[in-house]
């Protein structure tokens, strides 16, 4: 596989649920974030790790909380979340941080 | 803090025609700006990077511009077709380190 990919592309779940949402990728990049796409809304940086350190923190909610064990890999763990949490979550790779960014397909979460 | 306004929201117009989407930022102090499509539901295509020291770029039918001094983009693209219908979102990045600001985008539909 190329570039970035996300898995699930769908995921519904109940408040009292725990997921892990997983993004890869396969460009040989050093940075990784994740954004949050809401509707009618700009898209919002969750996080940024850089060369596995998280870098930045947007005031994210604890309920998200993301993991990156190593640069082509970034998870983003789900807990007790809200139905407004429900949006689109893009994942996003550059070579270094600042530099032009690569997107995933995203994963569309529903929360009910 | 960066803000970064997309005009208009919408658009729509006939196959064929030329057209141009503005994108505006508040703090021209930039170090890039990138422009992406979005189809419905997916994640971002990077269409163009503008370094800061640049004044165009230029991918097949699509030529973005940027005045720095002003705070503004374009995004031109001639001889629209009915595949260009999507999303067009304008990204700018403050820092050689800092990520990107996006605009809400603009939305368009090319009808045949």
């Amino acid at each position: 596989e190329t570039g970035v990919t996300q898995t699930p592309r769908h995921l519904v779940m109940g408040m009292t649920n725990k997921k892990s949402l997983k993004c890869e990728q396969h460009l040989g990049h050093n940075a990784m974030y994740w954004y949050k796409q809401s509707a009618k809304k700009p898209l919002e940086l969750m996080f940024v790790y850089n060369f596995k350190e998280q870098t930045e923190n947007n005031s994210v909610p604890s309920r998200f909380s993301p993991e990156c064990p190593n640069s082509s890999h970034l998870f983003l763990h789900l807990h007790t979340l809200q139905p407004e949490d429900s949006a689109l979550y893009l994942c996003a790779s550059s070579s270094l941080r600042g530099s032009e960014q690569y997107f995933g397909p995203g994963t569309r979460l529903t929360v009910t | 803090k960066q803000e970064v306004t997309q005009i208009p929201a919408a658009l729509s117009v006939p196959e064929g025609e030329n057209l141009v989407l503005n994108c505006s930022f508040t703090d021209s102090a930039i170090y890039n700006l990138q422009w992406f499509r979005q189809d419905p539901g997916k994640g971002l295509t990077s269409l163009l990077l503008i370094q800061s020291s640049q004044r165009e770029q230029t991918s097949g039918r699509l030529n973005a511009s940027l005045d720095k001094s002003s705070g503004r983009s374009t995004l031109y693209i001639a001889a629209s077709q009915p595949g260009d219908s999507a999303t067009y979102l304008c990204a700018v990045s403050n820092s050689g380190y800092s990520t990107l600001t996006f605009g809400k985008g603009t939305m368009l539909l090319v009808s045949p």
